[in-house]
């Protein structure tokens, strides 16, 4: 089993859909966690990390789910520039810093 | 943006030639990390560096080696480059806040390299 596991995707919704994403991940000692999206082509940019108490910014919501080991992104209202793909990003197990990325989940909006 | 500059940005170079991709940071960052992104297998660490001189290996290491002489740069040689090192390849940098922290890390970039 990969130590963090996203459906690939793609998704495919039309603007305006909420669409939501999860990423579980293996080892229960992480400590930190966070999504990333990245343009075609383009470096993997932080999108927002994720608390236990769950966080929302605008139209994005990322929660955790220490219990059952999975963190989730709530997209509402979709845009065309949302498309991109999202990488789940888990780390501090064990005290390191080396993050570990899921192989990230391909959103597509249309018209 | 953070301070990263990644050089070259793309480079083309025959099979068995010896490349070095440079990154630099103005950040004053503790970590540096390489990765390389390919289709079908996400990012995947090739070695990082914890301080001037500190380095370890990452996941896919073999045929990968580097240095880090100075905080601000880190450098990635190919010693002989060959067809599967074909891919684009990320530097990153971090400074962990305190042990278990959040730990955000921010990229340049990236360096796509092709290998004929």
């Amino acid at each position: 089993r990969k130590e963090v596991e996203q459906d690939p995707g793609p998704f495919n919704v039309p603007e305006g859909a909420t669409v939501a994403f999860n990423c579980t991940y293996s080892n229960s000692a992480s400590q930190s966690f966070f999504w990333y999206r990245q343009d075609c082509r383009k470096e993997p940019k932080l999108l927002m990390s994720v608390y236990s108490s769950g966080n929302e910014d605008g139209r994005f919501t990322a929660q955790l789910n220490r219990a059952s080991q999975y963190i989730s992104l709530l997209i509402r209202d979709s845009k065309l520039s949302d498309s991109a793909t999202y990488l789940c990003v888990v780390n501090g197990r064990g005290g390191s810093y080396i993050p570990t990325f899921g192989r990230g989940t391909s959103l597509i909006v249309h018209p | 943006d953070a301070g990263i500059t990644q050089s070259p940005r793309h480079k083309v170079t025959e099979t068995g030639t010896p490349v070095t991709l440079r990154c630099h940071q103005t950040e004053n960052h503790r970590y540096m990390y390489w990765y390389r992104q390919d289709p079908g297998h996400g990012l995947r660490l090739i070695h990082y560096s914890y301080g001037v001189k500190d380095t370890d290996k990452g996941e896919v290491s073999d045929g990968y080696s580097v240095s880090r002489s100075k905080t601000e740069d880190f450098l990635l040689t190919l010693e002989s480059a060959t067809s599967s090192q074909t891919s684009v390849y990320f530097c990153a940098i971090s400074e962990p806040l305190s042990a278990g922290s959040g730990n955000t890390i921010y990229f340049g970039e990236g360096s796509w390299l092709t290998v004929v």
